[in-house]
């Protein structure tokens, strides 16, 4: 079964609406971490934000900021106010206890951001 | 800056040749990792090393091999026994105790066969 899954292959918003992107995992790990990382055309992996299986509140960061739902298993990435350079591809990615410091990533979401 | 430099940015391969990607780290970390990313795709785990002079397996690390004789440095060898070899190769690092803490990523590695 796949760990992290991200159903939506493609994305298009408009320059300043928020938009979310969809990450659901599976573990049985009680304690993980998950990420979301930017790879723009260029490239690079940009960390922007964490969110710890036992944290109490969701994660923000500046205009990002995480929708945890614990239960369901999903940790959606939020963008307010979108950029064009938030134009992207966009990884959720997941660190097990059990699993010393590796990363799990899912296939990502690539984000275009449109006047 | 504190970083992690990748070099060569992009690499050709011809047929039954070993080729090296160099990833070398000044963030004082203990950890690195290889990742291979293929289009389309997420990245997938190579080989990665907690501690110098010793790494561990990943998810495909058939037909590559690594070393750890520096904290600074982990080179991953392509050898002519990865069939496929043609994708976007990442390099990462993070301290090796800090559960919440990011992994960093170099600019990567485009290999591409002759």
């Amino acid at each position: 079964a796949q760990k992290i899954t991200q159903t939506q292959p493609g994305m298009f918003v408009q320059e300043k609406e928020a938009v979310t992107l969809d990450c659901t995992y599976d573990t049985s790990d009680p304690s993980y971490g998950l990420f979301w990382y930017k790879q723009p055309s260029s490239g690079e992996m940009i960390f922007l934000i964490y969110q710890g299986s036992y944290d109490q509140q969701n994660a923000t960061e500046g205009r990002y900021s995480l929708n945890f739902q614990k239960a369901r298993k999903s940790a959606n990435l939020v963008i307010s106010a979108s950029q064009l350079g938030d134009s992207a591809m966009y990884f959720c990615a997941m660190r097990e206890r059990g699993g010393g410091n590796k990363l799990t990533f899912g296939t990502g979401t690539q984000l275009k951001v449109e006047l | 800056d504190g970083g992690i430099t990748q070099s060569p940015k992009y690499l050709f391969r011809k047929e039954g040749q070993n080729v090296t990607l160099s990833c070398e780290q000044n963030l004082n970390h203990d950890a690195m990792y290889w990742y291979r990313q293929d289009p389309g795709q997420g990245l997938r785990l190579i080989y990665y090393s907690q501690i110098v002079n010793d790494f561990q397996k990943g998810d495909i690390a058939e037909g590559y091999s690594v070393s750890r004789e520096k904290k600074e440095s982990f080179p991953l060898t392509v050898t002519s026994a990865q069939k496929n070899p043609t994708a976007f190769y990442l390099c990462a690092s993070s301290t090796a105790d800090s559960f919440n803490q990011p992994q960093h990523f170099g600019d990567g590695t485009r290999l591409s066969i002759l």
